[in-house]
């Protein structure tokens, strides 16, 4: 069973640079969510989608955007990488409010 | 106040021993509590989830809620090395709207060490 899939493991970017983190489920999950870890902070969530055609900001969503491509996928796009968005970030999925999540093995990402 | 505080440790016990971790939050609404171990450089694992007042026991695992003093716990009996970890509770947090959509709120989390 694959989970929750993320691609890339790790990134290095150039300040300014753009990408977008993948993140996929098998688990017909229908709620999402995209955070971050930074030592000392915990985990920090930057946006999520509750629903297929639903995303909405977390507590960190500034430099970021997200897309709901269908009920399986949601990515992650920094449009412009700041050295502030180095950090490890992780993926997840739930099957409904109430229930615990599925992480993805993480997306390691460094800005220089 | 941070939403989620977890005690600092690092917590240090030997081997067969009970740890204790603890966490408070500052939603009184709160309805779901998680606790996730997470071994370096790997992702956070669900270990256990608790909804009502009381304890509830898997395994070497027992989480205790308490939300008239919004308090969650957890205890490891029998600790063994293979349990050494960063440990993170994470709470539902209602946002403005009163409802939390799945959200999660972690604590920074406490490193574990269990000892031979």
């Amino acid at each position: 069973n694959a989970g929750v899939t993320q691609t890339p493991k790790f990134q290095v970017l150039k300040t300014g640079q753009s990408m977008t983190l993948q993140c996929a489920q098998d688990m017909n999950h229908n709620s999402m969510y995209w955070y971050r870890q930074d030592p000392g902070m915990g985990l920090r969530l930057i946006y999520y989608s509750a629903s297929e055609g639903t995303t909405d900001k977390g507590e960190v969503p500034n430099g970021y955007n997200v897309s709901r491509l269908n009920k399986r996928e949601f990515s992650l796009r920094l449009e412009s990488a700041a050295p502030s968005q180095t950090s490890v970030y992780f993926c997840a999925s739930s099957e409904a409010s109430h229930y615990g999540y599925t992480f993805g093995s993480g997306t390691r990402l460094t800005v220089v | 106040q941070k939403e989620v505080e977890q005690n600092s440790g690092p917590l240090s016990v030997p081997e067969g021993a009970i740890a204790s971790l603890n966490c408070t939050y500052s939603d009184r609404g709160s309805q779901s509590f998680f606790w996730y171990r997470q071994y370096s450089g790997k992702s956070p694992e669900l270990i256990m989830s608790i909804y009502s007042n009381g304890d509830k026991e898997d395994g070497r695992f027992t989480a205790q809620l308490n939300k008239a003093s919004q308090y969650v716990s957890l205890l490891i009996r029998d600790s063994q090395p293979s349990d050494s970890a960063t440990y993170l509770c994470a709470v539902s947090i209602r946002g403005a709207g009163g409802t939390s959509y799945g959200k999660l709120t972690f604590g920074q989390g406490t490193i574990l060490t269990v000892h031979p």
